[in-house]
């Protein structure tokens, strides 16, 4: 299966924990996305890369929330002191260079703070 | 800011039967556009796309969407329904100045024998 893969699919954390997802994007897709859904809600932008550099960051990123592609390649997502606002879908995509707009998505990781 | 809305949270179609899936935007320009479809454990597949052009654009699995830029509306239609239709639907909305979506709160839709 070539498409985006995230890790892990689900995670449950207990508040005040730290966290950290990985998405794996399309190989050659140089911009990679970062989403949040909630219940009953479309995806929420959080942050996007191109290649290694993050070049936007929604005001929903607290400063709990840091992301990083360091190669270019992989990308991870950690959240620190989970608070239960944080349960969400947290989504993954990619696009290839020059079509900005054509973003794959991976299934996602449901976390859950308790 | 650009935003996104779809009127129905749920909608309920017999198989066989036509679909028709409202989404309305809010932009200053003409945005570019898309629909896209969550089935469960899945995860978002892009349906189909409005850079420019032509206004009546074809998807993939049957679908097609009408962008009317009088109604700012881009709503997402297939003439007969299958059983393994039924998912969640999003529209979205892409600023042409940036690379980011901005999506609607979704159509679920249920496909009744």
């Amino acid at each position: 299966d070539t498409g985006v893969s995230q890790d892990p699919r689900h995670k449950i954390t207990k508040r005040g924990q730290n966290v950290t997802f990985r998405c794996d994007p399309i190989s050659e897709h140089n911009r990679l996305y970062w989403y949040r859904q909630t219940l009953g809600q479309g995806p929420e932008f959080l942050t996007y890369f191109q290649n290694e550099a993050q070049l936007e960051k929604s005001r929903l990123l607290s400063d709990r929330f840091s992301a990083e592609r360091p190669k270019g390649s992989f990308s991870t997502l950690e959240i620190q002191r989970t608070e239960q606002g944080d349960s969400a879908m947290y989504l993954c995509a990619s696009s290839p260079p020059g079509l900005a707009y054509e973003q794959y998505f991976g299934p996602g990781t449901r976390l859950t703070v308790t | 800011a650009q935003s996104v809305t779809q009127p129905d949270i749920h909608i309920t179609v017999s198989e066989g039967a036509s679909l028709e899936l409202r989404c309305n935007y809010s932009y200053g320009a003409t945005p570019y556009l898309f629909w896209y479809v969550q089935s469960p454990g899945q995860g978002l597949q892009l349906l189909l796309k409005y850079f420019s052009g032509d206004t009546l654009v074809q998807g993939i699995k049957g679908f097609e969407a009408e962008f009317k830029r009088s109604q700012s509306s881009f709503n997402l239609r297939k003439p007969s329904v299958h059983w393994s239709d039924a998912a969640e639907y999003f529209c979205a909305v892409g600023d042409p100045g940036y690379s980011t979506l901005t999506f609607g709160k979704g159509t679920m839709l249920l496909v009744s024998p």
